[in-house]
């Protein structure tokens, strides 16, 4: 059975900090893909890593998937308030439904 | 772009109820799925389909059923509503070819009193 693991789930940082959500899965993937929720809202996607290797950026995040440490990281640089969410990874093995981390509730303070 | 509609927002019935919610997503996706979301719990996925007419268990079927008719439409039904499904209900789409990004809804929240 595969299992995703986040860590932290809850993570409280200071405007301008870096720091890095991290993914661990149990299984062989080469896909995986990063998702945000902001509070009372459904998912939407941010990343899509599709192969080992694979790093994608977008303003203050970077995903990257490390398929052979099946491992995959959302690094924040220089943190703001509009980052406050919670991050969901969910790794792809076929045709079945994606399998969910637990999420890392972001919290960015003044 | 993908576009997933849930047929209500918020939503508030009594025990006992039944309960439709609705899924409609207008990608031609063929796989859809019903999740729920409770704090400190994730997404639990309570049932899937990969076409029309057909249906999968997911982690949490218990107390729901689903009904697909038609390619676009995946309806969540709930028997007789406890209060022990209060919770968000999230739709999702994807392709069956790869890559198998789900796309969700904006989700429903239910509280049954």
């Amino acid at each position: 059975e595969l299992k995703v693991e986040q860590n932290p789930l809850f993570l409280s940082m200071q405007e301008g900090k870096n720091y890095t959500i991290y993914c661990n899965y149990s299984t062989t993937s080469d896909r995986l893909y990063w998702y945000r929720q902001d509070p009372g809202k459904s998912l939407e996607s941010l990343f899509v890593l599709l192969s080992n290797g694979a790093v994608k950026q977008e303003g203050r995040l970077m995903a990257s998937l490390d398929t052979k440490a099946r491992l995959s990281t959302l690094h924040i640089t220089a943190a703001v308030h509009d980052l406050s969410a919670t991050y969901f990874c969910a790794v792809d093995i076929g045709n079945t439904p994606l399998v969910f981390g637990k999420g890392t509730r972001l919290s960015v303070i003044a | 772009d993908v576009k997933v509609t849930q047929s209500s927002r918020y939503l508030v019935k009594r025990t006992g109820e039944k309960v439709f919610l609705e899924c409609v997503q207008d990608m031609d996706h063929e796989n859809m799925f019903w999740y729920r979301q409770d704090p400190g719990l994730g997404l639990r996925l309570i049932y899937f389909s990969y076409d029309v007419k057909m249906k999968e268990k997911g982690d949490i079927p218990e107390g729901y059923s689903v009904s697909r008719e038609k390619k676009e439409r995946f309806s969540l039904i709930l028997e007789s509503a406890s209060t022990n499904q209060t919770s968000m209900y999230l739709c999702a789409s994807s392709w069956d070819y790869r890559p198998y990004e789900q796309y969700f809804g904006p989700g429903t929240r239910l509280t049954v009193t």
